[in-house]
């Protein structure tokens, strides 16, 4: 079973960069897509974007111009770039796996969750 | 964007009764390449991910207990719990993953 870990820093000032890394572990990097997800308080799950092996990226519309997805096939590891955050980047977010090859698919594995807050 | 609506946002059940959530999508997630619903259902407890208990509409996550069950398809989906458990107290929601991902509001299930 794989697992996912979240890390980067809790507190970000505004209007400047949120940088977190997903570790993933028990498997491979490779094939799937690796994907963020972020729930704000009191509201609901909102997807960020995914990255698949291949280097290809997908984001959600309201963020794709402050969006950035990486991956590092050597340190298994993704990483989500976000940039001008304001209080509304205020957050709980999440890593996540794809189940299937396929990108329309859920996530059949998700990290703890790290909390951001831009303050 | 296709919106998803969970009715009703919070629940009590007895223990051993069933529990319905009901799931509803602006829009028909049914992929008809393979004639499959692009919609899953999580459970998340208090800190902790969301875990995946159904995708396609109706199949069970590998480990998910048989009591938890799927169905509907289109723009209408059911989750059913058919005898409530004390380990079921938690969050659940829909998502639809046909276009994009989103997820519903969250339906909280509690003990009566």
């Amino acid at each position: 079973q794989v697992e996912l870990q979240e890390s980067g820093p809790g507190l970000v000032k505004p209007s400047e960069t949120l940088s977190l890394t997903c570790t993933v572990s028990g498997g491979s990097i490779s094939s799937y897509y690796w994907t963020w997800i972020r729930q704000p308080p009191g509201k609901r799950l909102e997807w960020i974007g995914y990255i698949h092996n291949s280097g290809r990226t997908n984001y959600n519309p309201s963020l794709k111009s402050r969006v950035t997805i990486s991956l590092d096939t050597s340190k298994n590891q993704f990483s989500l770039r976000l940039a001008s955050v304001s209080a509304a980047d205020t957050a709980l977010y999440y890593c996540a796996k794809s189940k299937s090859f396929n990108s329309r698919s859920p996530f059949d594995s998700w990290g703890q969750g790290t909390l951001v807050t831009v303050s | 964007d296709i919106v998803m609506t969970q009715s009703p946002d919070s629940l009590a059940v007895s223990l051993g009764e069933r529990a319905t959530i009901n799931c509803k999508s602006s829009q028909s997630v049914l992929y008809t390449s393979n004639n499959k619903d692009d919609l899953a259902w999580y459970q998340q407890k208090p800190g902790q991910p969301p875990k995946l208990l159904i995708y396609w509409a109706s199949t069970r996550e590998s480990g998910v207990p048989d009591r938890f069950s799927g169905s509907g398809s289109g723009t209408d989906f059911t989750l059913t719990i058919s005898s409530l458990q004390p380990e079921d107290v938690a969050l659940y929601y829909c998502q639809q993953y046909y276009s994009s991902w989103t997820f519903g509001q969250g339906t909280k299930v509690e003990i009566k």
